[in-house]
């Protein structure tokens, strides 16, 4: 089965642009998670989606940070407008649904450099 | 919520020794524990995980222990290669579908 895939791989922008990356989960996967990993420390749960809908956004900074999965398929993370400390990887990750407990994957990730 | 501390920090061990990582959690409802492997530059990689039904679970040259009185559970290595260096996180979670809290890492180093 095809992994979870991400793009861009690269990103470098200014402080104060915007950026967006993209997941595309393993397929019949209802959970996905979008990560952020500042490089030296373990990943940080920005925000979770069971299908279309969000299930834990509480460490988001939502006041530039935005993510969707409409259709609950693909998803993208949105950072508007980007700060230094927002340089990090961006890990999305995906797993199925059910009672039983799943194991996550991981997708390559986004490496973000804000300058 | 939930808050998982991780040590060492860093581990050097030779080759053929074993290797033991430590993490404890905060949260009691916390009942799966996986343990996760990330080489340089990779993404992270499931290489291990226990509920919290069980004690200790074994896979080949990898063990996981649990206590749940004290809340905290161990990564064991036997036998460490080369390959095996690389970082290790352990996470926790409260069930299926909900979010995993990560542990700072290891980087564990395996010297030939």
């Amino acid at each position: 089965e095809a992994g979870v895939a991400q793009s861009p791989r690269y990103k470098i922008i200014e402080k104060r642009q915007s950026v967006a990356f993209w997941c595309n989960p393993i397929s019949g996967h209802a959970t996905l998670y979008w990560y952020q990993q500042i490089l030296g420390q373990g990943p940080k749960l920005l925000i979770q989606f069971q299908n279309n809908g969000v299930v834990d956004d509480s460490q988001l900074p939502k006041d530039r940070f935005s993510a969707e999965r409409l259709k609950g398929v693909d998803s993208t993370l949105k950072i508007q407008p980007a700060k230094l400390e927002d340089s990090a990887v961006y890990l999305c990750a995906s797993s199925r649904q059910g009672r039983t407990y799943n194991e996550q994957f991981f997708g390559p990730g986004t490496r973000l450099t804000v300058l | 919520g939930e808050n998982v501390e991780q040590h060492p920090s860093t581990l050097s061990v030779q080759e053929g020794d074993s290797a033991v990582i430590k993490c404890t959690y905060s949260d009691s409802a916390s009942n799966y524990f996986p343990w996760y492997k990330q080489e340089l530059g990779k993404r992270p990689q499931l290489i291990i995980d226990i509920r919290s039904n069980v004690g200790e679970k074994k896979d080949q040259r990898i063990a996981v222990t649990l206590n749940k009185t004290a809340k905290h559970f161990s990564l064991h290595i036997t036998e460490t290669q080369p390959e095996d260096s690389a970082v290790y996180f352990c996470a926790a979670s409260g069930g299926a579908g909900q979010n995993f809290v990560f542990g700072p890492g290891t980087r564990l180093s395996v010297l030939p």
